[in-house]
């Protein structure tokens, strides 16, 4: 069965440009998440779906953060416009709901110059 | 301020031997916990949970304890392999709640 994939797998852009990170959960899993992994921070929670429907964004660090789920295969994050501070690998996880695992995908290395 | 503490950065073991993986947290709200391992450019792969009404659970080499008047939790694995050397992330959640806070991850070496 396939995993959560992620695209790209890296992503190198200078100051400014818009950033966009792409995720495909698992068929059937109803819950959907973002992290973001710093040494400075570890993994923190940026946003979750349930249903396609965003339930906590609290994570999120600022407005130039954005992340959509159009529909129950597909979810985006936007970074725009990116920092060097947003450098980082970025995952996406999902879940069948709440006290199930969340199965990662092998996350994007964001590199902002 | 940090709900989930994993105070050792690292633990390095022989083959064979047993392995042993702390974490604390403080949150007393916490009912579900998780371990999760991680080799290098891969995302976190989910190894075993338990909650908050078991004090342990087993699936194969790996047992979770939970102490939940020291709020403490710890991760077994015996015997310890060389292809058990990665990451390993505790993680836990308020009851109901999708929210995973994790910790920041000890990173065990199994020398052969």
């Amino acid at each position: 069965d396939a995993g959560v994939i992620q695209s790209p797998r890296h992503e190198v852009t200078e100051m400014g440009q818009e950033v966009t990170l792409r995720c495909k959960p698992i068929s059937g899993h109803n819950s959907l998440f973002w992290y973001r992994q710093t040494m400075m921070r570890g993994l923190e929670l940026l946003i979750y779906f349930n249903n396609n429907v965003p339930i906590d964004d609290s994570g999120m660090p600022e407005d130039r953060f954005s992340a959509k789920m159009p529909n129950a295969s597909f979810s985006t994050l936007k970074i725009q416009p990116s920092e060097p501070r947003d450098s980082a690998v970025y995952f996406c996880a999902s879940s069948l709901g709440a006290s199930k695992p969340q199965h990662f995908g092998d996350g994007t290395r964001l590199s902002i110059l | 301020d940090q709900q989930v503490k994993q105070n050792s950065p690292s633990l390095s073991v022989q083959e064979g031997r047993i392995s042993i993986l702390n974490c604390d947290y403080t949150n007393s709200m916490f009912d579900y916990f998780l371990w999760y391992k991680k080799y290098p450019a891969e995302g976190p792969t989910f190894l075993i949970s338990i909650s908050s009404i078991k004090d342990k659970n087993e699936d194969g080499r790996f047992t979770v304890f939970l102490n939940k008047s020291a709020k403490h939790l710890s991760l077994h694995i015996v015997p310890s392999q060389p292809g058990d050397s990665a990451v390993y992330f505790c993680a836990a959640s308020v009851g109901g709640s999708e929210k995973l806070v994790f910790g920041k991850g000890t990173k065990l070496t199994v020398n052969p």
